[in-house]
C-alpha cells in the first residue's frame, strides 16, 4: 500500500527565507505524488503533481519538488517565501492505478512566515 | 464558474442524531469523492462516485454513513446515529474524470457532543 510522511507538523521561516517542506513516500510502484495547500476556511488546491515525466516538478505561486527515487522523497521548496504563503500544506500519493484522486494524504505540514 | 460547494459548513449535533452532509460539485464533473479529516490527523479518502454509481467505497467507515448521488448531481453523506468519533471535517471534491485535476470544497466541520 501507498503512503506519505510529513516531517514536521508545523515550520516557520522568515519572509523571503527559503521554504522547505518534507514529504517521504512508501509505494510498490512507481507513484503518482501530489502536493496540495489549505488556505483558512479553504478547501484544498493542488500545488503540483509528479507523473514520472520529469524529476523536477514545477507548481503555482513560485513552488517546486524534486522526486528523488533513491532517497523516496518528494520535498517542496520555494527559494523566497511570502507571507501569503501561510497555510497548510499536504502531501499525498495516489492509491489509484495511472494516478487518479484516490489519495492518501500525510498529516500535514503547518507554514508560518514571520516579518 | 462556481465551485465545489459543500454544506453546512458548520454542524454541531449530539451524539445519536443524525447528520446530512451535502456537496455542489462543479458542473459537469462525473467523479465525486468525500475525504474526512478527524482530529487534525492526516485526511482520508472515503468513498469515489462516477456519475450516481459508487465506483469505490473502501473508505467508508461503517454503516452508519450512507452516501447517496441521485441523478448524477449533487450527493449528500448521512451519519446515523452520529458518534463522537465522527467529530472532523468532511471535503467533499470533483473532477472531470479520475485522472483530471481535482476541485476540493471547503469542508464541513462537524462536531458530534
Amino acid at each position: 500500500a501507498q503512503s506519505v510522511t510529513q516531517l514536521g507538523s508545523h515550520v516557520s521561516v522568515s519572509e523571503g527565507a527559503l521554504v522547505l517542506l518534507r514529504c517521504n513516500y512508501s509505494s510498490s510502484v512507481p507513484p503518482y505524488l501530489f502536493w496540495y495547500v489549505q488556505y483558512p476556511n479553504q478547501g484544498l488546491q493542488l500545488l503540483l503533481k509528479y507523473t514520472s515525466a520529469a524529476t523536477l516538478v514545477k507548481g503555482i505561486n513560485g513552488f517546486e519538488a524534486e522526486f528523488k527515487k533513491s532517497e523516496t522523497s518528494f520535498h517542496l521548496t520555494k527559494p523566497s517565501a511570502h507571507m501569503s504563503d501561510a497555510a497548510e500544506y499536504f502531501c499525498a500519493v495516489s492509491s489509484a492505478p495511472g494516478g487518479g484522486n484516490k489519495l492518501t494524504f500525510g498529516t500535514g505540514t503547518q507554514l508560518k512566515v514571520e516579518l | 464558474e462556481a465551485g465545489v460547494t459543500q454544506f453546512p459548513s458548520h454542524s454541531v449535533i449530539e451524539k445519536g442524531q443524525t447528520v446530512t452532509l451535502r456537496c455542489d460539485p462543479i458542473s459537469g464533473h462525473d467523479n465525486l469523492y468525500w475525504y474526512r479529516r478527524v482530529m487534525g490527523k492526516e485526511i482520508k479518502f472515503l468513498l469515489h462516485f462516477v456519475k450516481e454509481s459508487k465506483q469505490d467505497e473502501s473508505g467508508m467507515p461503517n454503516n452508519r454513513f450512507l452516501a447517496e448521488r441521485t441523478g448524477g448531481t449533487y450527493s449528500t453523506l448521512k451519519v446515523q446515529p452520529a458518534e463522537l468519533e465522527d467529530s472532523g471535517v468532511y471535503f467533499c471534491a470533483s473532477s472531470r474524470s479520475p485522472e483530471e485535476k481535482l476541485f476540493f470544497g471547503s469542508g464541513t466541520q462537524l462536531s458530534v457532543l
